[in-house]
């Protein structure tokens, strides 16, 4: 069974400050997504990384793909009330045609 | 203009009842999926189907049984309701079956039903 452990499970910060979210598993993925839930609504695709190393920017965030495929990062600088919600990372194997393993969610609550 | 929609959105019933949930898209995709979101917000793939072909089936208790008419609409129904079903359900869809680089899913607003 593949697994997906973010951390920290929650953050509550104040707005201006960065952070770090991480995704960590001992599976290799062939391509790994980060979703963002609003309260009340289905996850939001933020980004797809698909290769080990690979790093792509969206305005704030930055996202990170392992070397080795095993592991993600999501770094905001800055944060706004607008970023709170639940992130979520989630991982396709190799030959599991659509198959999304989802990430056990990481929290954020920013605050003025 | 909802890409995917889902009805009810919510859903309070009594343990042993029968229910359905209905999912939509019109974004004409080939590809929908049920996922359950549990109280610690853990999302996890229930099910998927490819043009009407189920195509993933996770253990899920054989009381939930999805349908698919056309490739537009993937319905949930569920037998014999009990209080540990009680959860979010969401729809989603995807264009298609990919074998490498993941494609965007697109997910409803959910539907969350609570037994009693």
């Amino acid at each position: 069974t593949q697994l997906l452990e973010q951390s920290p499970q929650f953050l509550s910060i104040q707005e201006g400050e960065n952070l770090t979210v991480y995704c960590n598993s001992s599976s290799v993925f062939s391509s790994l997504q980060w979703y963002r839930q609003e309260p009340g609504e289905g996850p939001v695709l933020l980004v797809t990384v698909v290769t080990g190393g690979e790093v792509k920017k969206l305005k704030r965030l930055t996202f990170q793909f392992g070397d080795a495929r095993k592991d993600s990062s999501l770094h905001i600088t800055a944060a706004q009330p607008g970023d709170t919600g639940l992130y979520l990372c989630a991982g396709k194997a190799s030959g599991t045609a659509s198959k999304l393993t989802f990430g056990t969610g990481t929290r954020l609550q920013v605050t003025l | 203009d909802t890409a995917v929609s889902q009805t009810p959105k919510y859903l309070v019933t009594q343990m042993g009842n029968d229910k359905s949930i209905k999912c939509e898209q019109n974004l004409g995709h080939d590809t929908m999926y049920w996922y359950k979101q549990d109280s610690k917000k853990f999302l996890k793939i229930m099910f998927s189907y490819n043009n009407k072909e189920l195509i993933i089936n996770e253990t899920v208790p054989n009381r939930f049984s999805p349908k698919s008419p056309d490739k537009a609409h993937l319905n949930l129904h569920i037998n014999s309701l009990e209080l540990g079903d009680s959860a979010v359900y969401f729809c989603a869809s995807s264009h298609g079956m990919t074998s490498g680089g993941g494609e965007t899913q697109y997910f409803g607003p959910g539907t969350r039903l609570l037994v009693l």
